[in-house]
């Protein structure tokens, strides 16, 4: 099984609300990834969480804060964000972060209002 | 700086055509490589990836790629197309560091007339 779970599918907010989005992984995997991708637009890579800590934040604004509660569990918590944060938020799992295939989930199309 | 060019924004091709989609990459030692396929608001599935060893790879649906490492190209191809193919596909390079940071390039939209 190499699936990677994503909630919700869709969500839309103001630029005063406070959201999570939730990504679940059951693979035992210990690498899980953060990517925002816009239309016609490869994924870009947000932050890469190795065994439970944070090991890469890509200058990611702080207005997302990712969380990892435990193995199987990833969070991203949105905050004020900005209309252009509107996008397709990415969820991906790796068995380590080294050289591995990375299996992704259906994404949450966030739309900011 | 390691990074991905995928030559063809788009592509045309008739149902039951051969595909040959095109990636070059630029990396300094062994590289890890990706082709992943997205349908219209969909995440990214795993087509097939090359690590070592023989550099034809045979993946899901039909899809194999070659690795060439004189011309640093890993292509994919597809003897014959089906409608249901029509996605934008992406190639991607593990990147160096032990950080599992992925290099994708720009993708290339694929459509399929009938």
């Amino acid at each position: 099984d190499t699936e990677v779970t994503q909630t919700p599918k869709h969500l839309v907010m103001g630029m005063t609300n406070k959201k999570s989005l939730k990504c679940e992984q059951h693979m035992g995997h210990r690498a899980m990834y953060w990517y925002k991708q816009k239309a016609k637009k490869p994924p870009e890579l947000m932050f890469v969480y190795s065994y439970e800590k944070l090991s890469i934040n890509e200058s990611v604004p702080s207005r997302f804060s990712p969380e990892c509660p435990n193995s199987s569990l990833l969070n991203l918590h949105l905050h004020a964000l900005q209309p252009e944060d509107s996008a397709l938020y990415l969820c991906a799992s790796s068995q380590l972060t080294l050289q591995e295939t990375q299996y992704f989930g259906p994404g949450t199309r966030l739309l900011v209002l | 700086a390691q990074s991905v060019t995928q030559p063809d924004i788009h592509i045309t091709v008739s149902e039951g055509a051969s595909l040959e989609l095109r990636c070059n990459y630029s990396y300094g030692a062994t590289p890890y490589l990706f082709w992943y396929v997205q349908s219209p608001g969909q995440g990214l599935q795993l087509l097939l990836k090359y690590f070592s060893g023989d550099t034809l790879v045979q993946g899901i649906k039909g899809f194999e790629a070659e690795f060439k490492r004189s011309q640093s190209s890993f292509n994919l191809r597809k003897p014959s197309v089906h409608w249901s193919d029509a996605a934008e596909y992406f190639c991607a390079v593990g990147g160096s560091s032990n950080t599992g940071k992925l290099i994708f390039g720009q993708g290339t939209t694929l459509q399929v007339k009938p």
